[in-house]
Formats: C-alpha cells, sequence, structure tokens
C-alpha cells in the first residue's frame, strides 16, 4: 500500500501570510502514460466533514478560492495557502488515488492562527 | 442538490453487529463509485471500503476484511455498511463519500461527503 506522509503535523501562521503543507507519497503517484498525479487534498473544519479542495494535484475544486494551490509532482507535493484567513483554521488531507484500493490519507496538518 | 445523509449509527457492544446506510440525493446514483471512510475520535481519516458503480467490485481496508461488508441499492440510492464482529477500535465517525469518476472501474477522489454516523462499540 502506498503510504503519505505529511509535514509537518501542526502549523500556526499569522493571518495574512501563507502556510505551506507538504505530503509525501512512499512512490510515485505520477501516471506517465497521461503525466497526471493521482493526488487530492481536503480540508476540514471543526465538527464538519471533509471537503475537497484539490485534485490531480494542482486544480481547484470549483468554489474554492484561489489562495489554494497545490504543487508538485511524483512522490513530493504542497498545499499552499496565501494570504490566509481566519476561515482557514481546519486539518488537511493529502490522499493518493494511484492504484487500486486502499486508498491512503495523510495523517493530516492541524492549521492555526498564530 | 448533491447530498449524502448517513444513518444506523449507534452504541453496540464489542461482538456485535450494526449496519450503516446511506441515503445519495441530487446525482445519478448508480452511475458512481461510493466509499466509506471513518475517523476515530480525535484522530485522522481512515479509508473503510468501496463499492463500484453497478455493485460488482468491492474493496477494503485489511483490518475490517471479513468483518465488513459494502452494499447498494440502485433502485433505492442507497448505500450500506454491514458491520459484524465490532471492536472497540471500531469507534469512529463513518462518512459515506461519493467518487468523482461515472460510469467507471477506475475510482479516483472523493467530491461529496455526508455529515456522518457516529458508532462507538463499548462494553
Amino acid at each position: 500500500d502506498i503510504v503519505m506522509t505529511q509535514s509537518p503535523d501542526s502549523l500556526a501562521v499569522s493571518l495574512g501570510e501563507r502556510a505551506t503543507i507538504n505530503c509525501k507519497s512512499s512512490q510515485s503517484v505520477l501516471y506517465t502514460s497521461n503525466n497526471k498525479n493521482y493526488l487530492a487534498w481536503y480540508q476540514q473544519k471543526p465538527g464538519q466533514p471533509p471537503k475537497l479542495l484539490i485534485y490531480w494535484a494542482s486544480t481547484r475544486e470549483s468554489g474554492v478560492p484561489d489562495r489554494f494551490s497545490g504543487s508538485g509532482s511524483g512522490t513530493d507535493f504542497t498545499l499552499t495557502i496565501s494570504n490566509l484567513q481566519a476561515e482557514d483554521v481546519a486539518v488537511y488531507y493529502c490522499q493518493q488515488y494511484y492504484s487500486s484500493p486502499p486508498r491512503t490519507f495523510g495523517q493530516g496538518t492541524k492549521l492555526e492562527i498564530k | 442538490q448533491v447530498q449524502l445523509v448517513e444513518s444506523g449509527g449507534g452504541v453496540v457492544q464489542p461482538g456485535g453487529s450494526l449496519r450503516l446506510s446511506c441515503e445519495a440525493s441530487g446525482f445519478t446514483f448508480s452511475h458512481y463509485g461510493m466509499h466509506w471512510v471513518r475517523q476515530a475520535p480525535g484522530k485522522g481519516l481512515e479509508w473503510v471500503a468501496l463499492v463500484a458503480y453497478e455493485g460488482s467490485n468491492k474493496y477494503y481496508v485489511d483490518s475490517v476484511k471479513g468483518r465488513f461488508t459494502i452494499s447498494r441499492d440502485n433502485s433505492r440510492n442507497m448505500l450500506y455498511l454491514q458491520m459484524n464482529s465490532l471492536r472497540a477500535e471500531d469507534t469512529a465517525v463513518y462518512y459515506c463519500a461519493k467518487d468523482w469518476a461515472e460510469l467507471l472501474f477506475n475510482y479516483y477522489y472523493m467530491d461529496v461527503w455526508g455529515k456522518g454516523t457516529t458508532v462507538t462499540v463499548s462494553s
């Protein structure tokens, strides 16, 4: 099974600043046949279910503010939140969908306001 | 609007059984694979099971194989998770989620989630 490891486990960032969350997979999730990275990011606010933010490593889901961006390829990925807002406080998860199930998530990164 | 509503959670003793349900609306349920994902108290997300859009292919995380069964009734827009031989470590909020891919036997990310139902396994 592909293991997803996020870093850091938690971080505190000032309002208006940039937050960076990393995700590393134990094997590449890049399909060379279509040049797509099979990686998604989710946001989970307290007391709420997860919400899809980004898929194919860098494509924002409809309605997601453009201050959220995803980057990376192969085994190393980054979720960047620019101009941090108070409503961005949440736990963020990466998830691979490269291989046959099981689907695996990272352990989560808790984002707080400094 | 697209919606998933879970039900069936509760408190059950170790070794007991429970059946979770998920009612889908706002999309053509029979066209999409469906997942169950759980979250233990204070912990992260754990994928549990997946069923193909027409119900033939089913997949499970190793820790529930032989104990849990995922199924669906496309005529009623319903997804189920039959949980037997429950253990304390199965205590979690269980979410149903829709796969992105339509009419495919490939499975991708989860683009719609329900609010979850809570299962507590305790004596």
